[in-house]
């Protein structure tokens, strides 16, 4: 079984600053890392995701987020946010082998962006 | 190619009644999970199937919840005789049976009054 633990419910931030956002995990397997956002009543966005390679990896709107196994975290990052990006951020993962791929998500981290 | 597509995207059912929530995956996607957020907290997996097959309902209550995608139609959570603790959002999720990657729909808001 898998278990995702997300280190801060709130994260208020000035627009332009930097924000991170920490994911951990724990696992048994191997497992694939996700980061989706979720915009006021809506579903869930994929902003990048880890399978293998790179542990630093880049996805959609200027995120990036970096894996590291010996702390099994997941880190997001984003180096200068704007008023659009609140929202609420959820880290997720699932096994990499098997063959249902489903989907374990932490409780999730809202993103505040002021003026 | 049309995104996942759930409807209702909100609806309201008093104590006792059923729900019936629908998923209409993406075109060519044969996989469909579903999973329930409950106010404050992250999504939890409740199944996952296959055409005409339930391949891991591990996360579904034991009672009045039931899921379905049949070989033609859309794929289909029912909940009966519903309690105020079934009030949350509950997202579908489809891939193609190549990708492990999962397109989420918008969700539908069940309300139990």
């Amino acid at each position: 079984a898998q278990s995702v633990t997300q280190l801060d419910s709130q994260v208020p931030v000035f627009e332009e600053a930097p924000v991170e956002l920490r994911c951990n995990y724990s696992s048994s397997v191997s497992v694939y890392l996700f980061w989706y956002v979720q915009y006021p009543n809506q579903g869930l966005q994929l902003l990048l995701k880890y399978l293998s390679g790179s542990t630093l990896v880049k996805g959609i709107n200027g995120f990036e987020a970096e894996f590291n196994k010996s702390q099994t975290s997941f880190h997001l990052r984003k180096p200068s946010v704007h008023i659009s990006d609140t929202a609420e951020y959820f880290c997720a993962v699932s096994p990499s082998r098997s063959n249902d791929y489903k989907l374990s998500f932490g409780a999730g981290t809202t993103v505040t962006v002021r003026a | 190619n049309a995104g996942v597509m759930q409807n209702p995207r909100h609806l309201v059912r008093r104590r006792g009644q059923e729900a019936r929530l629908r998923c209409s995956p993406m075109k060519g996607h044969s996989h469909v999970y579903w999973y329930r957020q409950l106010p404050e907290e992250g999504l939890k997996f409740m199944v996952y199937l296959q055409k005409e097959n339930i391949i891991d309902e591990s996360g579904m209550p034991k009672e009045r919840f039931s899921a379905e995608f049949p070989k033609e139609g859309p794929s289909i959570l029912r909940i009966q005789q519903v309690v105020r603790g079934d009030s949350a959002a509950y997202f579908c999720a489809s891939r193609t049976g190549e990708s492990y990657e999962q397109y989420f729909g918008p969700g539908t808001r069940l309300t139990v009054t």
